[in-house]
């Protein structure tokens, strides 16, 4: 168990250009999830998946995001076109399920800088 | 709808003092309620969780929260605080045991004086 891992940790873009993170979860766990959490907020929750099916998807996300995880492994969150309104913390979380029910384990993030 | 309000965007205590950490939910269904952790440069983990049966939560390292349907709240304590304490600590609220549908109250961060 190595833990969720995502990477860059740190991305700065100018506004305008595609970014793409990666997340890759603990083995063997079937869900995904994506959060972003901006200064002084908690997370907010972006989609998730069950293995590579995206299950929902925050009514709030704009269409200019995309998600994918194709194999049922690793996940991808794609920004297109970034404003500086996307400047965050990104959050990836993989899940167990078991006795006591579902549990997350979080990634550190990704930290996206638009200028 | 849901929300979650936690008092207090910064909360300071000595070491060795209780800690208390508030948190206020509105839910119109019994909700499921938690508190997660997170310690500089880590990612968030689950502290400890309430769904149903017992209102007293024990948790990992020492905390536990209750739940309180009268005061639809559900305050985080530790009897004494230790300097490894110092994170930020958020608190939770679904309708259900289903993460995707979390709201995340806005955290508080302790602090632990010496």
């Amino acid at each position: 168990d190595t833990g969720v891992s995502q990477d860059p940790r740190h991305k700065i873009t100018k506004r305008g250009q595609n970014v793409t993170f990666r997340c890759d979860p603990i083995s063997e766990h079937n869900r995904l999830y994506w959060y972003r959490q901006t200064l002084g907020q908690g997370p907010e929750f972006l989609t998730y998946f069950q293995n590579e099916a995206q299950l929902e998807k925050s009514r709030l996300l704009s269409d200019r995001f995309s998600a994918e995880r194709p194999k049922g492994s690793f996940s991808t969150l794609e920004i297109q076109r970034t404003e500086q309104g996307d400047s965050a913390m990104y959050l990836c979380a993989s899940s167990s399920t078991g006795v006591g029910g579902e549990k997350l384990f979080f990634g550190s993030g990704t930290q996206l800088s638009v200028l | 709808a849901q929300s979650v309000t936690q008092l207090g965007s910064h909360v300071s205590v000595s070491e060795g003092a209780l800690v208390l950490l508030r948190c206020n939910y509105s839910s119109s269904v019994p909700p499921y309620l938690f508190w997660y952790v997170q310690y500089p440069n880590q990612g968030l983990q689950l502290l400890l969780k309430y769904t149903t049966g017992a209102t007293l939560v024990k948790g990992i390292n020492g905390f536990e929260a209750e739940f309180k349907k009268s005061e639809t709240s559900f305050h985080l304590t530790k009897p004494s605080a230790h300097m490894s304490d110092a994170a930020e600590y958020f608190c939770a609220v679904s309708p259900s045991d289903s993460n995707y549908q979390l709201i995340w109250g806005a955290g508080t961060k302790l602090i632990i004086k010496p």
